[in-house]
């Protein structure tokens, strides 16, 4: 059974500062990782997707995968109040040749202070 | 607006009503998913369709039915339900029929049994 664990929160984070969000994840065999971003009672939306070892970058936004210690990160550079939203780590793979779901973390809840 | 439609997007209906969720993307994904969503919580795989054909079901109770009549088009349709199954239903898509590729999401259908 596939876990993807992060820190519930609520983290706090200034304005204009980076705010880092972690995730670590059971399945050694995952392939692609996945951050979606969700406003209260929206639906998720893609923020970023991994699926090699270090980083990747997509304007403020950084994500990170270490393979070795199982374990992602989004890192978003100068907050904005907009932001503030739960972010959602999900994991896919392997898929054994057929499409597989996302197995999501419970998510952390994640606010800008003006 | 995401380019996964869902329809309606709101439903009440009592436990003996019989309906049906509907989901459409344009996108020539050939990976279509059924997610549920409880207040606060992740979302929960339902159903996998890779290439029209159910490849995963996560456990459903048979008042969840789905059906994928095309390669674009996705339905669920509900019958007896339970006041517990009240949620927010996510329909998603993938390009990659291994689902290795991102999903995106619909902007959902919020569900209430009376």
């Amino acid at each position: 059974q596939k876990e993807v664990e992060q820190n519930s929160g609520p983290l706090s984070v200034p304005e204009g500062a980076i705010a880092s969000l972690n995730c670590t994840y059971s399945d050694r065999g995952s392939q692609s990782f996945f951050w979606y971003r969700q406003y209260s009672g929206k639906s998720p939306e893609l923020i970023m997707f991994i699926y090699s070892n270090g980083d990747k970058e997509d304007g403020r936004f950084t994500a990170q995968l270490n393979k070795a210690s199982q374990y992602v990160s989004l890192l978003i550079r100068d907050s904005q109040p907009s932001d503030s939203a739960t972010y959602l780590c999900a994991v896919n793979g392997p898929s054994g040749g057929g499409a597989d779901g996302l197995t999501f973390g419970k998510g952390t809840h994640l606010i800008i202070q003006p | 607006d995401t380019e996964v439609t869902q329809t309606p997007k709101h439903l009440v209906m009592g436990m003996t009503n019989k309906k049906s969720l509907k989901c459409e993307q344009h996108m020539g994904h050939r990976a279509m998913y059924w997610y549920k969503q409880k207040a606060k919580k992740p979302p929960e795989l339902m159903f996998v369709y890779s290439y029209e054909k159910l490849s995963i079901n996560e456990s459903v109770p048979s008042r969840f039915s789905p059906e994928c009549p095309n390669s674009s088009l996705l339905n669920l349709h509900l019958h007896a339900l339970q006041p517990e199954d009240s949620a927010l239903y996510l329909c998603a898509s993938s390009q990659d029929h291994r689902g290795l590729q991102p999903q995106h999401f619909g902007d959902g259908t919020r569900l209430s049994i009376l």
